[in-house]
C-alpha cells in the first residue's frame, strides 16, 4: 500500500549494531503493527499500537523495541542485532475507529540482513 | 482464532475464474474471514473480508457457506498479475487478536 511507507527498503548490517526501521502512514489510521516474515513461514507479530500512548507486545517481541512518535509514525528498533533477526519486516495499519473488523494494510517491507 | 486449511497450490488459465477454497470448520460466531495475497516478497495486500454474507468488491468475491465452515475466494477473470500466495485468515473481532498467516495457496496464472 503506497500510503504505508517503510524505510529503509534494504539494510545490511553487522552483529551488535543498533538498527531502526521506520514506518509512516498517510491513511489516518490509529492502529499500527510490526511483523517479521522468515522464508517458508507466515508473518509473526512483533509489536502493535492502538494509539500514540498504547504499545503492546506481540508473539515475538524479545530483542525488539518500538516507539510511536506520532499517530502516523511507528518505528522498530533492534538494540543489538543478531543474525537470526535477518528477515523481511512489514509495517501495517488499520482503522480502529471504524471497528475491530477493519483490515490491516501493509507497507512494502524492509529486507534486513545481519552478518 | 479458528484454524484454516487451504490447498498448497492451484493453477488457473489467464482470463478464467480462479476459485480458491478455504476450510475453517472450527470458526466461531464472532470471527470474520479475511483474504490477503502476497506477490513475491511484497507486502501482503488486503483483498476482502466477510462475516456470513457473501461479499464482492472490485478485486474479488467471497462466498461463505451457510454453516460458515468454509469459504471460496473468486477472482472472476484471473490475469498473470494475480499470481501470488493467497491467505485465508479467520480472526475474532472482540478484544484484539492477531492476524495469523498460515502457508496459504500459491496460485499460478498461466497464459
Amino acid at each position: 500500500d503506497a500510503d504505508v511507507t517503510q524505510t529503509p527498503r534494504n539494510r545490511i548490517t553487522k552483529t551488535g549494531k543498533r538498527i531502526m526501521l521506520e514506518c509512516s502512514q498517510t491513511k489516518g489510521h490509529d492502529r499500527m503493527y510490526w511483523y517479521r516474515q522468515d522464508p517458508g513461514l507466515g508473518l509473526r507479530l512483533i509489536y502493535y499500537s492502538f494509539d500514540v500512548k498504547d504499545i503492546n507486545k506481540g508473539e515475538i517481541s524479545d530483542g525488539y523495541s518500538v516507539s510511536r512518535q506520532a499517530q502516523a509514525k511507528f518505528s522498530l528498533s533492534l538494540e543489538s542485532a543478531i543474525p537470526n533477526q535477518t528477515a523481511l519486516y512489514f509495517c501495517a495499519t488499520s482503522d480502529g475507529d471504524r471497528g475491530s473488523n477493519q483490515p490491516q494494510h501493509f507497507g512494502d517491507g524492509t529486507r534486513l540482513s545481519i552478518l | 482464532d479458528a484454524k484454516t486449511t487451504q490447498p498448497p497450490s492451484m493453477d488457473c488459465a489467464e482470463g478464467r475464474a480462479a476459485n480458491l477454497p478455504c476450510n475453517h470448520s472450527t470458526i466461531s460466531g464472532n470471527e470474520y474471514v479475511y483474504w490477503y495475497r502476497q506477490i513475491h516478497s511484497q507486502g501482503p495486500q488486503y483483498i476482502i473480508h466477510g462475516l456470513k454474507n457473501n461479499e464482492t468488491n472490485e478485486m474479488a468475491s467471497l462466498i461463505i457457506t451457510e454453516d460458515r465452515k468454509s469459504s471460496t475466494l473468486i477472482l472472476p477473470h484471473a490475469t498473470l498479475r494475480d499470481t501470488a500466495v493467497y491467505y485465508c485468515i479467520v480472526r475474532a473481532i472482540s478484544g484484539y487478536s492477531t492476524l495469523t498467516f498460515g502457508k496459504g495457496t500459491m496460485l499460478l496464472v498461466s497464459p
